[in-house]
Formats: structure tokens, C-alpha cells, sequence
């Protein structure tokens, strides 16, 4: 069974330049997390979805922040502008079929930011 | 913030030993998670403990939760250098999941 898929696994940008990073959950799993992990930190939840709706998006920084998930599958996570600030890892999860089972993290996505 | 605390912040023990990282936390919790992370990697599920759940095994893993003191201790036995990792509890209330900053545990060989 593939596990999480994330990419770009690496990206480099000047502040005040968009972003954008894509997950592709395992197949089958209805529940999707985003979340960002600075370092020497836990992972901090931004959104996390159920299909296609968010349902817990109250960690997202909406003012430059945004995500999709189109169909209920794939899910893109978007920073627009960036800030100095936003570096750090932005990793995806899914789980099975409820937030309380366990999640199957991808490799994340490291951002930097200059 | 942050739910889940962990203690130590750091652990440095020799390989064959056993190593006992704690995690406690506020409010009530439906389950409680306990992940392992390598240096530049994603996450990987250990162990998943519910709140009507004392005690679990997992191999050489084994983890408690008690949910009158609110905290729960993961132990891993006999220790090798291959653990070396960071390892982080996550606790599930209501419809949130928080994660705890982490132990970071060194294994020497």
C-alpha cells in the first residue's frame, strides 16, 4: 500500500512569493491533516478535512493562507505571500475514517523562506 | 498551545537500556498517540491508547495512560541505536489533536 505522497520535499522562495504544496492521501482515507512543524517543535494542525470539507480550520492564518481538496482526494495548501516566518516543515496526514484513528504522515514538505 | 508535554525534553542513554518518556495533558481525552520521528523524516505511529485503556504492548513498546493524573508514559525496552529518534505523544479531545513538543532520545551505541 503507497503511504502519503507530498511534493515538492523541498522549496526555497523569497518572502512576498507564493507557495504551494500537494498531498495525495492514501487511497481510501476520508480524513486529511495539514500541519506545520517548526523546528524542535510538535506538529501544530492547521486544517484538517473530512472528503472535500474542512472541518477544523481554525489554525489556519486565513489572511495568506488557503487549502483545497478537490473531490474529496488530493489536497493543496497554499501561502500567499510568504513571510520569513512561515519556514519550517508542512507535513500531511490521513487517516482512515474519523479524526480519532491514527494518521499516516507524509514526508513533508521543508520551506524556506528569505 | 500545546496540549501534551512531554518530559524529558532530552534523553541520552546507552544502547541495552530502557528508556521512559512521559507526556501529560490538560483536559479530557477520547485517545491518546504516541509517534516517532527521525531526524528529517515524517511521523510514525507507535501506539494508540484509548481513555478506557490502562495499559498497552507493542513489542519492545509498552505505554500507560492514566487518566485521573492525566499523563501517560511511553517505555521502550531494551534499547538500540536504531531508536534514536524523536518521540511524540498526541492527544485526542473532542474533535482537536495536539502534539506535544517531544522527547528527543539518543541511543549510543
Amino acid at each position: 500500500e503507497a503511504g502519503v505522497v507530498q511534493s515538492p520535499r523541498y522549496k526555497i522562495i523569497e518572502k512576498k512569493q507564493p507557495v504551494a504544496f500537494w498531498c495525495n492521501p492514501i487511497s481510501g482515507h476520508n480524513t486529511l491533516y495539514w500541519y506545520r512543524q517548526n523546528l524542535g517543535q510538535g506538529p501544530e494542525l492547521l486544517i484538517r478535512y473530512e472528503n472535500e470539507e474542512a472541518v477544523d480550520d481554525s489554525q489556519l492564518p486565513k489572511d495568506r493562507f488557503s487549502a483545497e481538496r478537490l473531490k474529496g482526494v488530493d489536497s493543496t495548501l497554499k501561502i500567499q505571500p510568504a513571510e520569513l516566518g512561515d519556514s519550517a516543515v508542512y507535513l500531511c496526514a490521513s487517516a482512515g475514517r474519523t479524526y480519532q484513528e491514527t494518521q499516516y504522515f507524509g514526508p513533508g514538505t521543508r520551506l524556506l523562506v528569505l | 498551545s500545546q496540549q501534551g508535554e512531554e518530559d524529558p525534553q532530552a534523553l541520552s542513554i546507552q544502547e541495552g537500556e530502557n528508556a521512559t518518556m512521559n507526556c501529560s495533558y490538560k483536559t479530557s481525552i477520547n485517545n491518546l498517540q504516541w509517534y516517532r520521528q527521525n531526524s528529517g523524516r515524517g511521523l510514525v505511529h507507535l501506539i494508540l491508547i484509548r481513555s478506557n485503556e490502562r495499559e498497552k504492548h507493542s513489542g519492545r513498546l509498552r505505554v500507560t495512560l492514566d487518566t485521573s493524573k492525566k499523563s501517560s508514559s511511553l517505555l521502550i525496552t531494551a534499547s538500540r541505536a536504531a531508536d534514536t529518534a524523536s518521540y511524540f505523544c498526541a492527544t485526542i479531545a473532542g474533535f482537536k489533536t495536539i502534539f506535544g513538543a517531544g522527547t528527543r532520545l539518543f541511543v549510543k551505541a
